[in-house]
């Protein structure tokens, strides 16, 4: 079966940087992009960005380039959101997620809790 | 911020029918395909329509999508407990590159 399974909760200080890891099995890993979504504490949800794991290119919504970098490891099936120079409005959880069709998310992970706090 | 529109809550008994509005434009709605996410307290959302209308595997008849023009909808009928949820809608936004959520709406069943 398909699964996204995600790192686990992070707590930082403000300037540190973090690695969230996405861990992709039950499917042709090459096929399917893999985009980013964060959530503040008690908002909606907010598109990062996403990878194309054939290419290995990654396309990022305004707001989300510089500190935000996707990468990924094809022999490991798993892609990466790195985060640096943190700050406390990053605090969210995060969450990596399969694209079937153009922002039609069929699978989640199960999200990585990120608390950026000195 | 959202390009999305969306009512912050809608309410109804159970086993009523509810629906949800998702306002946009002719670069996100109007020209592309809309989703619809479920979101449980607590839990990662889940895909409850796509292309505008088709439901995946396992959601079941009661939930379903339409769009026209720059808005879409979701419905629900023979409304449960289960249901209380947030939902959202989403898109693709070709002037902004990027894909886009709406404002996210509470359900509740009285």
């Amino acid at each position: 079966q398909v699964q996204l399974v995600q790192s686990g909760s992070e707590l930082k200080k403000p300037g540190a940087s973090v690695k969230v890891s996405c861990k992709a099995s039950g499917y042709t890993f090459n096929v399917y992009s893999i985009n980013w979504v964060r959530q503040a504490p008690g908002q909606g949800l907010e598109w990062i960005g996403y990878i194309n794991p054939n290419t290995g290119n990654p396309t990022y919504a305004q707001g989300f380039t510089g500190r935000f970098v996707f990468s990924l490891d094809s022999s490991v099936t798993t892609i990466y959101l790195q985060i640096s120079s943190l700050e406390a409005e990053d605090t969210a959880v995060y969450y990596c997620a399969r694209d079937r069709h153009t922002i039609a998310f069929d699978y989640w992970g199960q999200g990585t809790l990120l608390t950026v706090s000195s | 911020q959202s390009v999305l529109t969306q009512p912050p809550s809608v309410s109804a008994a159970p086993g009523q029918k509810v629906t949800i509005s998702c306002s946009g434009s002719n670069s996100n709605i109007g020209n592309n395909y809309v989703s619809w996410y479920q979101q449980l307290p607590g839990t990662a959302p889940k895909l409850l329509i796509h292309e505008n209308t088709k439901r995946p595997s396992g959601i079941p008849d009661r939930i379903s999508g339409s769009k026209s023009g720059t808005s879409a909808t979701l419905g629900i009928t023979g409304l449960q407990t289960g249901d209380e949820a947030d939902y959202y809608c989403g898109a693709w936004d070709t002037s902004l590159s990027a894909g886009v959520f709406g404002t996210g709406t509470r359900v509740t069943v009285l």
